[in-house]
């Protein structure tokens, strides 16, 4: 089973600030990740797949890069709305798994 | 519009059994593979399991495996999956979701999401 370690497990920052979150996987996932952000009584919902391809309807403030073991998602200036829990998810192989999340909180 | 209904969830003792249905609309629901994912209280996401868009490959977790069955009708743009000897560990909100892309078994990524259905395993 392939391990997603998310890092930080939180994130203090202020509006307009910009947030860089990692997530490395115990064994290459080559490009087969996705990040979603999920907030408070909600189901989550799908901001990048395959690494680097924002879904439809996500802004551009929100990018991600990397592949094989080592990925970053970056939200270049926080909207308040922006505020919540992120997950990244492999889908390299069987088990598909998830990352253990990054709160992004406001400070 | 998309849209994932989970119903089927409650309150069952340890050892008990529950099947969990999601309906699906506004996409061909025949076309895609499809998951549950599952979320204890305060939480992060686990997967739980895959059906392939057809139907005839599935795909679970070691956690629950040989205990829970995931299975669909085409015919009916529906998702069930089949609880049994239920565990506390089991207490989560069930979540149905599509993977993006059309045919095969994807194990992700997961394009639309239900609002979920809450199971509680407790005597």
């Amino acid at each position: 089973e392939i391990v997603l370690t998310q890092s930080p497990a939180t994130l203090s920052l202020s509006p307009g600030e910009r947030a860089t979150l990692s997530c490395r996987a115990s064994q290459s996932v080559t490009s087969y990740l996705a990040w979603y952000q999920q907030k408070p009584g909600q189901a989550p919902r799908l901001l990048i797949y395959d690494a680097s391809n924002r879904a439809t309807g996500i802004p551009a403030r929100f990018s991600g890069s990397g592949s094989g073991t080592d990925f970053t998602l970056t939200i270049s200036s926080l909207e308040p709305e922006d505020f919540a829990v992120y997950y990244c998810q492999h889908r390299s192989n069987w088990p598909a798994t998830f990352g253990g999340g990054t709160t992004v909180e406001i400070k | 519009e998309m849209q994932l209904l989970e119903s089927g969830g409650g309150l069952v003792q340890p050892g008990g059994s529950l099947r969990l249905s999601c309906a699906a609309s506004g996409f061909t629901f025949g076309s895609y593979a499809m998951t549950w994912v599952r979320q204890a209280p305060g939480k992060g996401l686990e997967w739980v399991s895959t059906i392939r868009y057809t139907g005839e490959r599935t795909y679970y977790a070691d956690s629950v495996k040989g205990r829970f069955t995931i299975s669909r009708d085409n015919s009916k743009d529906t998702l069930y999956l089949q609880m049994d000897s239920l565990r506390a560990e089991d207490t989560a909100m069930y979540y149905c979701t599509k993977v993006l892309r059309p045919n095969g078994d994807y194990a992700g990524p997961f394009d639309y999401w239900g609002q979920g259905t809450l199971v509680t395993v407790s005597s």
